[in-house]
């Protein structure tokens, strides 16, 4: 099991509607969870972070995470042709765990946003 | 602020040689993170560094690869007899703290030959 999986999509979802990515996670010590956008050629730019269950709005983007599930999830309302980029799931564990410090990354979600 | 930089940009070498690959953190930040993207993979975590020291370099591929970093602030990532395999781009993220939130510079496109 990967410790950090995405659905790989690729998603494909119509000007204004609503763009669901999700990721799941193996590791139970894992604190800080982390959303960035990768355009093609370009490094990742972070989109939101979340360290509470619940959810977490920014603009058109909510972060959700749900701990016992092990689940964390983005939502983009309103999407837009310019929001098609690579979504990255990323998870840092607590300060103690072995991976401490260095992020995991799912693999990506490829997401288009046709007009 | 400037964000975090890396240089060079490119970087085109013969199977066999040296190449170090630079990165300047984002002023203040004292934690310096490099990671590895290669085409069709995830992003791999190689090293990160707190200050000048790396209390975690278990994602170097080999012996091949070292980092140091100096003065709490510019890294340089080494690779030494470089493989055709080595071809990635090389992130280098920087934060103000360890498990903090982490900002990625533009990368280091290297293609070995």
């Amino acid at each position: 099991q990967k410790e950090v999986e995405q659905n790989s999509g690729p998603l494909s979802v119509p000007e204004g509607a609503i763009a669901s990515l999700n990721c799941t996670y193996s590791d139970r010590g894992s604190q800080s969870f982390f959303w960035y956008r990768q355009y093609s050629g370009k490094s990742p730019e972070l989109i939101m972070f979340i360290y509470s269950n619940g959810d977490k709005e920014d603009g058109r983007f909510t972060a959700q995470l749900n701990k016992a599930s092990q689940y964390v999830s983005l939502l983009i309302r309103d999407s837009q042709p310019s929001d098609s980029a690579t979504y990255l799931c990323a998870v840092n564990v607590a300060p103690g765990g072995t991976s401490y410090g260095k992020l995991t990354f799912g693999q990506g979600t490829i997401l288009t946003v046709h007009p | 602020g400037a964000g975090v930089s890396q240089s060079p940009s490119n970087k085109v070498t013969e199977k066999g040689k040296d190449v170090e690959l630079r990165c300047d953190p984002i002023s203040g930040h004292t934690a310096l993170y490099w990671y590895r993207q290669s085409l069709g993979q995830g992003l791999e975590f190689l090293i990160y560094f707190q200050g000048n020291s790396a209390p975690d370099k278990s994602g170097l591929p080999s012996d091949r690869f070292s980092a140091e970093r100096t003065g709490g602030s510019v890294s340089t990532l080494t690779i030494q007899r470089t493989q055709q395999e080595d071809s990635a781009v090389y992130l280098c993220a920087s934060s103000v703290g360890v498990g903090e939130t982490q900002y990625f510079g533009p990368g280091t496109r290297l293609l070995v030959l």
